[in-house]
């Protein structure tokens, strides 16, 4: 049973453009969520995080959004650049619980 | 300060053989975690130590043995390996564990077993 989902594999968007990244979970007591950044070849590295008792939280280019009545986060990059071509994973936890991840989506931004 | 540090990076075994897969960290951090990735699955938690002397199952530790031999280094023990272990295994660490603390990543051990 997978409380953390991302249902889009993959995504291709345009240099200069909007990157929105899609997550949905299930268990409710999760209570925090992370988004990760994974280049081939290499090992996740932190992006951004945000509380359940915030719905917004800002980094420079990327944004991530969390509705909680929806179950539902997203991770908006603004605007997209060549770089940020990678695998992106979300991530949530609850107190004293481990981190659960999503299967991840390959971004493509095509200059 | 080289972060969180993994060996091998890629090993190739045949079925029944036994590896231990090595992981450090220099941040200090109390906690240490051990996941694999396979395709389409994300990474699932094998085995973490929350602090230097305790060890806890994760999602999946079937096949696996681990020892937090110190407060910097998490190992990983294949015993009898089969080829369903053939996977990337990713060493993590935190300054603790649960909510907020990020974890941050090894580079990655790439096992086949064939």
């Amino acid at each position: 049973d997978q409380q953390v989902k991302q249902n889009s594999p993959s995504l291709s968007v345009q240099e200069g453009r909007i990157s929105i990244l899609n997550c949905d979970y299930t268990n409710s007591m999760f209570d925090y969520f992370l988004w990760y950044k994974k280049y081939p070849a290499e090992g996740p590295t932190f992006l951004i995080s945000i509380s359940s008792i915030k719905d917004k939280n800002e980094d420079g280019r990327f944004t991530v959004f969390l509705n909680k009545s929806a179950k539902h986060l997203s991770l908006h990059i603004v605007p997209s650049q060549p770089g940020d071509s990678a695998v992106y994973f979300c991530a949530a936890s609850r107190p004293a619980r481990q981190l659960t991840f999503g299967s991840g989506t390959q971004l493509t931004v095509l200059p | 300060n080289a972060g969180v540090t993994q060996t091998p990076k890629f090993q190739v075994l045949k079925t029944g053989q036994s590896m231990t897969l090595q992981c450090a960290q220099d941040m200090n951090h109390n906690s240490m975690y051990w996941y694999r990735q396979d395709p389409g699955m994300g990474l699932r938690l094998i085995y973490y130590s929350a602090s230097e002397g305790t060890t806890d199952k994760g999602e999946v530790p079937n096949g696996y043995n681990v020892s937090r031999l110190n407060k910097r280094e998490f190992s990983l023990r294949l015993e009898s390996a089969a080829p369903s272990q053939t996977s990337v295994y990713f060493c993590a660490s935190s300054a603790g564990t649960g909510d907020p603390y990020e974890q941050y990543f090894g580079p990655g051990t790439r096992l086949t077993v064939t």
